[in-house]
């Protein structure tokens, strides 16, 4: 069963690039024909697709996000990442990854989140 | 791009009662509609997915109607444990987009 977890700073300053990655584990991140996504939640708000990434490398983003948004994956480390430039205090959320298993799905597994404050 | 609205933002049930939740869509979805479940510092975790079919040990309590633009997700007896907020969602099958609902909260009455 696949399970996911988020990592990286919980502290980003203004203008700077967001970095997470989400460490896959219970099966490989290039042999699973899935979609790895990310999604974040502002405090109190609600939810926000980011963007995913297919297996395959080929990638789709949230048009509101688009500009500033890069997920990638590193097979040999079994992991997707996120990195998301010119941060505002706006950009502070908690920020999920997870699965699914096509293009047209729901997403399941997800991570347990991580808190990211943009700040100085 | 495909905008989900939710309602009510805020629905006060007692225990035991029926909890009925609305959610539409801007355009047509067919049945590429998925219900999740979030409790305070917690992820969402998966209910419904093409707008009827619970998910793995999901209690059979909770059940999902609808296609098209038009969804309703209905707790038939709330438990305790149901107070939660409960986003819908819809999985666009190409290009691959995902839109969130912006969450109804359950709490007690």
């Amino acid at each position: 069963q696949l399970q996911l977890q988020e990592s990286g700073p919980g502290l980003v300053k203004p203008s700077e690039t967001l970095s997470l990655t989400c460490t896959v584990s219970g099966g490989s991140i290039s042999s699973s024909s899935y979609y790895w996504g990310w999604i974040r939640q502002p405090p109190g708000k609600g939810l926000e697709w980011i963007g995913s990434i297919y297996y395959s490398g080929s990638t789709y983003y949230n048009p509101s996000l688009k500009s500033r948004v890069t997920i990638s994956v590193d097979t040999s480390k079994n992991q997707f990442s996120l990195k998301l430039s010119s941060v505002t205090a706006a950009d502070t959320a908690v920020y999920y990854c997870a699965i699914t298993a096509m293009a047209g799905a729901w997403f399941d597994p997800w991570g347990q989140g991580t808190l990211v404050t943009v700040s100085s | 791009e495909i905008v989900m609205t939710q309602s009510p933002a805020t629905l006060s049930v007692s225990p035991g009662e029926r909890a009925t939740l609305s959610c539409r869509a801007s355009q047509s979805v067919s049945s590429n509609l998925a219900w999740y479940q979030q409790k305070p510092g917690q992820a969402p975790r998966l209910l419904i997915y093409g707008a009827s079919t619970r998910a793995t040990g999901i209690p059979a309590r909770f059940s999902g109607s609808g296609s098209g633009t038009e969804f309703t997700l209905t707790i038939s007896s709330l438990q305790s444990e149901d107070f939660a907020v409960y986003y819908c969602q819809q999985y666009n099958n190409w290009p691959p987009t995902w839109t969130f609902g912006q969450g109804t909260k359950v709490e007690i009455k």
